[in-house]
């Protein structure tokens, strides 16, 4: 089975440029997360849909962060304008309800770099 | 905000070893769940433990929960080259879907 898609893996961009992330969920789970990950704040919540709804968005840093869940299959996370403090790897991870005791599964990240 | 604090927050030893790692947390849970991350790669799920469960195991893995002392460790035996990796405890609430993650133990096992 195939896991959890993220593309890019790596993107390398200049201050102010947008950028966007894609993520391909686990077919049929119905539950998408997007963290982020860096070295002095750990792996924290973005965001996250359920059926393709945003959920609760409390962990989107500011305004230039944006998500969306087209369908089940697609999400995207866009930062415009980035920043260099926008540095990260960023993870997308899929689960079957959560409040059933399942395991989320993370795709292997973006890691993004801003210069 | 993380809910879960790892100890130590790196730990070094050889094959063959045990390997024993903690986390504490602050809130009630539903359950309690441990990931490992290669680095350059994504978290994996490795087991996963409810409320109401004390201890479970999974190969060489063993988990112990702690509900009055809000507190759970990893247990690995026999520790392997491949064992290297980050691992993470994360808390699920009741009445949400989130997990929280703790911030995490570097395990090196050297051969």
């Amino acid at each position: 089975d195939a896991g959890v898609i993220q593309s890019p893996r790596h993107e390398v961009t200049e201050m102010g440029q947008e950028v966007t992330l894609r993520c391909k969920p686990i077919s049929g789970h119905d539950y998408l997360f997007w963290y982020r990950q860096t070295m002095m704040r750990g792996l924290e919540l973005l965001i996250y849909f359920n059926n393709n709804v945003p959920i609760d968005d409390s962990g989107m840093p500011e305004d230039r962060f944006s998500a969306k869940m087209p369908n089940a299959s697609f999400s995207t996370l866009k930062i415009q304008p980035s920043e260099p403090r926008d540095s990260a790897v960023y993870f997308c991870a899929s689960s079957y309800s959560p409040n059933s005791n399942q395991p989320q599964h993370f795709g292997d990240g973006t890691r993004l770099s801003i210069l | 905000s993380q809910q879960g604090e790892e100890d130590p927050q790196a730990l070094s030893i050889q094959e063959g070893e045990n390997a024993t790692m903690n986390c504490s947390y602050k809130t009630s849970i539903n359950n309690l769940q441990w990931y490992r991350q290669n680095s350059g790669r994504g978290l994996v799920h490795l087991i996963l433990i409810r409320s109401n469960e004390r201890e479970k195991h999974s190969g060489r893995l063993r988990v112990t929960l702690d509900t009055s002392k809000k507190s759970s460790s990893l247990l690995i035996t026999a520790s392997r080259a491949a064992d290297t990796a980050s691992y993470f405890c994360a808390t699920e609430t009741y009445n949400t879907d989130k997990l929280i993650f703790g911030t995490g133990t570097r395990l090196q096992v050297f051969p």
